[in-house]
C-alpha cells in the first residue's frame, strides 16, 4: 500500500515550458487535491477533484489544468510555466465522509514535487 | 468564512521541556480541526484530529490538542519535546460547506539540545 506518491520528485523549467505532474492513490479515495506551498503561506489550493471525470477550482486555479480521467490519478499541468509558479506542489486525498464535500475530511498527502521555473 | 491563525510563526524550546504551539480558529458551524506535522523536505502526517467528540484530543508521539469552544482555541501541546519534533506544524480547519482544508501559516519548531 503505497498510499499517495507524485512523479516527479523534482523538476528545473524554463519560462513558457509545459509540464505535467501525476499524482497517484492506491485507497479508492474519492476526492482528490493539489497545494502549493510557498514559504510563509502554508498550503494553498489549486484544483480538486470530488470524484472521477470531476475537477472544481480551488483558491489559486490561474496558470493551471488538471484532468481526472481515472479515480486512481489526478493530473496538474503547466501549459505555459512563470517563474511565480516556482513552488512545492503537493497532492492528497480522501474518502466521502457524508455532506456536501464531507464534514469530516482527513486528507493524505504525497511526498510533494519541488518545482523551479527560471 | 472559516480561518485559522497560528499565533507564532517560530518557537524554540529546549530539549525534554514542555511544547506549546498556539492555533485560534474561526469558524460558522461546529468545525473539524486538524493539526499535520511536515519534516524537512518531507510531506504532510497528520498528528491529530478533532471532529466534535472529546475535547482532548490525543495523537501521535505523545502530542495533544484541546478543543475550546469558549475561545475558539486548538493549541497543540507535548509534555517533553524530543530533537525528533523540530518540525514545522499546521493547523487546518475543514469547511464543513465544501470540505475545504484550510491551513494556517505554520509554525516552525526548534528543539535545542
Amino acid at each position: 500500500n503505497a498510499g499517495v506518491t507524485q512523479t516527479p520528485k523534482f523538476r528545473v523549467l524554463k519560462t513558457g515550458q509545459s509540464m505535467t505532474l501525476l499524482c497517484a492513490q492506491d485507497m479508492n479515495h474519492e476526492y482528490m487535491y493539489w497545494y502549493r506551498q510557498d514559504p510563509g503561506m502554508g498550503l494553498r489550493l489549486i484544483h480538486y477533484s470530488v470524484g472521477e471525470g470531476t475537477t472544481a477550482k480551488g483558491e489559486v486555479p490561474d496558470g493551471y489544468n488538471v484532468s481526472r480521467l481515472k479515480k486512481q490519478n489526478f493530473l496538474l499541468g503547466l501549459e505555459s510555466a512563470a517563474p511565480s509558479q516556482t513552488s512545492v506542489y503537493f497532492c492528497a486525498s480522501s474518502y466521502f465522509a457524508g455532506g456536501a464535500l464531507g464534514s469530516y475530511n482527513e486528507q493524505f498527502f504525497g511526498p510533494g514535487t519541488r518545482l523551479t521555473v527560471l | 468564512a472559516q480561518s485559522v491563525t497560528q499565533l507564532d510563526s517560530h518557537v524554540s524550546v529546549s530539549e525534554g521541556t514542555p511544547v506549546l504551539l498556539r492555533c485560534n480558529y474561526s469558524s460558522s458551524y461546529s468545525p473539524s480541526l486538524f493539526w499535520y506535522v511536515q519534516h524537512p523536505n518531507k510531506g504532510l502526517q497528520l498528528l491529530l484530529k478533532y471532529t466534535s467528540a472529546a475535547t482532548l484530543v490525543k495523537g501521535i508521539n505523545g502530542f495533544e490538542a484541546e478543543f475550546k469552544k469558549s475561545e475558539t482555541s486548538f493549541h497543540l501541546t507535548k509534555p517533553s519535546a524530543h530533537m525528533s519534533d523540530a518540525a514545522e506544524y499546521f493547523c487546518v480547519v475543514s469547511d464543513h460547506r465544501t470540505g475545504k482544508l484550510i491551513f494556517g501559516q505554520g509554525t516552525t519548531l526548534q528543539v535545542k539540545p
